[in-house]
Formats: structure tokens, C-alpha cells, sequence
């Protein structure tokens, strides 16, 4: 089945306000978790990652919040401008053991209206 | 900084037919991975490698293979294409389960 799951496929926030994106996760041993950015026709690029040992990172616009008991993690933008429109993707994995891989969610299409 | 290239870019075959799609990455990274992407089905792995001569397979793995044959190189063979199968595949590279690096992408089609 699929580990990563994003419940909604699309979202549409006014300029000025804040895109809300959530991540559900099945495996409760990930311990690593991030945010890609995908324009159309363009690959994926990392947006920003968090390990487990924290529960929020900032970084400007964005803030990832981490809630490990729930398997939950979710992408704030706050002041969404219409550049911030792409789909996005999130992916977690494990960092200890073997193999290196992560399980992406299916995307969410963000859609910031001027 | 470094650069993933993926050939070809498009790449248009015929039902049955064996196919194969090329990446090089100059990140120095051990691990490389393929994708598959489909509209509404975000990305899907299909095969990655953790070392030269190294490979693990994914969640898509049946209908292809694969080859490390240096750390800079990763190769994937669609064995038999499916008719009218179109999707993007993408290959990235990786220090382990950290930010993956994304190639361009080869857009298949079979006719």
C-alpha cells in the first residue's frame, strides 16, 4: 500500500494568505521528512526537510510541523504568492538501516489567486 | 554544485519492443533511483542502487531492469512496451536519505 499519503489533491489560497499542505504517513520508523516542488514540466526540487528530532523547522516562508504520534507532517506558507504555484510533493524515509529510498505522496496542485 | 542529464529526452517506441533510458550524474552520489511518473499517481519507484553494481527494487520494478555500472552511471530497460503507455521517468541521485537531486526526465511514448 502506499506509505505517504495526500488526502487532497488540490488547494487554492488567496494572495497574502497561507497554504496549509498535509502528509499522512504509514511507517512509524521514518525518521526523515520532506517537501518537493514541482512546476509543470519541470523536475521535482527539495523545498525544505526535517529529521525527526524536532517538531517544526522554519525556514522564511515555510514551516514544516512534525507530529509523530499522529504520522503527520504538513507544509505552512505563509504571504502565498502566485509563484508559489506548482504542485507539491511529500516524501519521508528512514536514514538508519540499509537502503536509502523515499516513499513520495501523489502531490497536491496549489493554486495561489492574485 | 553538480548536474544529472538523462538521455534521450524523448524517446518513442514500438509495442514489444525493448527499450532503455540512460542517466549520469556528476554529484559523486552513491545512490541513484528511477521514477516513474504518471498523471495523478505522483512518483513511483521503480529501481535504485546504493553503490556501483548495487541494485534494490522498488514498488514498480516488474516490466524493467536496471544496471549500476560505475557510480556515475544508472541505466533503465522498459523490457517489453506496453502499448499506447505514456509517463515520464526521472532519475535522481542522492548521499543517502537526504535531498534528492532530479535529472530532467525522459517522456516515453509507445505507439
Amino acid at each position: 500500500g502506499q506509505q505517504v499519503k495526500q488526502s487532497s489533491p488540490s488547494l487554492t489560497v488567496q494572495e497574502g494568505g497561507i497554504s496549509i499542505l498535509n502528509c499522512d504517513y504509514e511507517n512509524d520508523m521514518f525518521d526523515y521528512f520532506a517537501w518537493y516542488k514541482k512546476y509543470p514540466d519541470n523536475s521535482p526540487t527539495l523545498l525544505i526537510s526535517v529529521r525527526s528530532n524536532v517538531d517544526k523547522r522554519e525556514d522564511g516562508r515555510l514551516t514544516v510541523f512534525l507530529n509523530k504520534s499522529g504520522k503527520h507532517f504538513s507544509l505552512h506558507i505563509t504571504a502565498s504568492q502566485p509563484e508559489d504555484t506548482a504542485v507539491y510533493l511529500c516524501a519521508a524515509g528512514r536514514e538508519q538501516g540499509t537502503g536509502s529510498k523515499l516513499s513520495f505522496g501523489k502531490g497536491a496542485k496549489l493554486t495561489v489567486s492574485p | 554544485g553538480g548536474i544529472i542529464t538523462q538521455t534521450p529526452k524523448f524517446l518513442i517506441g514500438q509495442e514489444g519492443q525493448k527499450l532503455t533510458l540512460k542517466c549520469q550524474q556528476n554529484f559523486n552520489h552513491d545512490t541513484m533511483y528511477w521514477y516513474r511518473q504518471d498523471s495523478g499517481k505522483g512518483l513511483r519507484l521503480i529501481y535504485y542502487s546504493i553503490t556501483e553494481n548495487d541494485l534494490q527494487k522498488g514498488d514498480l520494478s516488474e516490466g524493467y531492469d536496471a544496471s549500476r555500472e560505475k557510480k556515475s552511471s544508472f541505466s533503465l530497460t522498459v523490457t517489453s512496451a506496453q502499448k499506447n503507455e505514456m509517463a515520464v521517468f526521472l532519475c535522481a541521485s542522492s548521499i543517502w536519505v537526504a535531498e534528492q537531486f532530479f535529472g530532467p526526465g525522459t517522456r516515453l511514448t509507445v505507439l
